[in-house]
């Protein structure tokens, strides 16, 4: 069963504006959930990551937002540029990261667009 | 990620042929992964291994096996391919002690498109 779903499958976002992607999780034992950024032809490479012990987290352009109540978490990326152009990922494990627990369950993807 | 890296990059198979695809790093890192990718799936784990005597499955094994020969290599083995295993794979890898509160996050190499026909 899919442990992470994410939503929207693609996003066609104009330069300058906002991208938004969202994720829900079921296991309530995760506590770590990164975002992973893949460009064609290369493997996903971490963005950015956050724990539940706080609701936002932000590096650069790119912010995460975190409900836990809900069960979701939400990948920001401001100002958004053509070179954003990739697919992203969601995720989500246990913590610590002892064995078992540092498997990542990850969502199916978001392919987001960017044009100029 | 140049730190890990998959041989070979590409293959071209026919059914029932046996596949080995290798995975090399260079990180130091105990922690090796390998997940196939398919569009609309995203990565789903085949196997995992925590150190070179820690052998997991993951949640689609059936099919493939691995062999851990060192810290620094893991091979997966596809003993008679078949056409829905043409998929992209990835080898991946982890330090639980790492620097800087990431510790869960996971270096990728550059994967291998493989395809059975």
């Amino acid at each position: 069963q899919q442990q992470v779903k994410q939503s929207p499958q693609s996003l066609i976002v104009q330069k300058g504006g906002i991208s938004i992607i969202n994720c829900a999780y079921e296991n309530t034992a995760f506590d770590y959930f990164p975002w992973y950024q893949q460009f064609p032809g290369k493997g996903p490479a971490l963005l950015i990551a956050i724990r539940p012990d706080v609701s936002e987290k932000k590096e650069g352009r790119f912010t995460i937002s975190f409900n836990k109540s809900a069960k979701q978490f939400s990948l920001h990326i401001m100002d958004s540029q053509p070179g954003d152009s990739a697919t992203y990922f969601c995720a989500a494990s246990g913590n610590p990261p002892t064995a078992g627990n540092n498997r990542l369950a990850f969502g199916k993807g978001n392919q987001v667009v960017v044009i100029p | 990620d140049a730190d890990v890296t998959q041989t070979p990059r590409n293959r071209i198979t026919k059914t029932g042929k046996r596949i080995m695809l290798e995975c090399s790093q260079t990180k130091g890192h105990d922690r090796m992964y390998w997940y196939r990718q398919d569009p609309g799936l995203g990565l789903r784990l085949i196997y995992y291994s925590f150190d070179v005597k820690d052998i997991n499955k993951g949640e689609i094994s059936d099919g493939y096996s691995v062999s851990r020969q060192a810290q620094a290599k893991f091979s997966l083995s596809l003993e008679s391919a078949i056409p829905n295993q043409t998929a992209l794979y990835f080898c991946a890898t982890s330090d639980p002690s790492g620097a800087g509160g990431r510790s869960n996050e996971q270096f990728f190499g550059p994967g291998t498109r493989l395809t059975v026909l």
